[in-house]
């Protein structure tokens, strides 16, 4: 199984909502991700979290709340967003624990599409 | 991690091959150069990886130069299903902070 799941494919939620998107994957990777990416631009890294534990965060805003409940889950909880924040947001993992690197390679999820509203 | 150049777009005849350049001019000896695609609205997609030496596998080839400055993705015989963006990425070995450049458009056209 070489899948990254993410949950749910599509969400709309209003600006005062609360909300969380859900990212797994079940290839035993102990580095997991997730990505923002706006419309016709790259993916831009908001974090990283490597054996369970958060070890990047790009200065990104406290109403984007990153969790790992176990090495297989990874969610992003959502609260008080901005219309600005519509986007597809995407999970990776890799096996090394250190990054894509080191002759590994990244396995994405096909993504959450939010709209704020 | 060394900063890519690529090209913004680039269209490909069907069944042509498709070479797609990334210029990485600061990499240094640690780094691998890495491609990803994207095929619109989906996840990125792992295509292939080189440290120094050319790599080949079922989906595509990559040709890095002896200096190491720049590389050319190969994608032999293109089909309508390549049209995706085409990231190149240099990655230092172990390093979480991976970042995507612009990326190449490519238009396969029938």
């Amino acid at each position: 199984d070489t899948e990254v799941t993410q949950t749910p494919k599509h969400l709309v939620m209003g600006m005062t909502n609360k909300k969380s998107l859900k990212c797994e994957q079940h290839m035993g990777h102990r580095a997991m991700y997730w990505y923002k990416q706006k419309a016709k631009k790259p993916p831009e890294l908001m974090f990283v979290y490597s054996y369970e534990k958060l070890s990047i965060n790009e200065s990104v805003p406290s109403r984007f709340s990153p969790e790992c409940p176990n090495s297989s889950l990874l969610n992003l909880h959502l609260h008080a967003l901005q219309p600005e924040d519509s986007a597809l947001y995407l999970c990776a993992s890799s096996q090394e624990d250190r990054g894509f690197g080191l002759n590994t390679e990244a396995f994405f999820g096909q993504g959450t599409r939010l709209t704020v509203v | 991690d060394a900063k890519t150049t690529q090209p913004p777009s680039m269209d490909c005849a069907e069944g042509r091959a498709a070479n797609l350049p990334c210029n990485h001019s600061t990499i240094s000896g640690n780094e691998y150069v890495y491609w990803y695609r994207q095929i619109h609205s989906q996840g990125p997609q792992y295509i292939i990886h080189g440290l120094k030496n050319n790599e080949t596998n079922e989906m595509a080839s990559l040709i890095i130069t002896e200096d190491r400055k720049s590389s050319t993705l190969i994608l032999p015989h293109a089909t309508l299903r390549d049209t995706a963006v085409y990231y190149c990425i240099v990655i230092t070995g172990g390093y979480q902070k991976v970042t995507f450049g612009t990326g190449t458009k490519l238009q396969v056209i029938p």
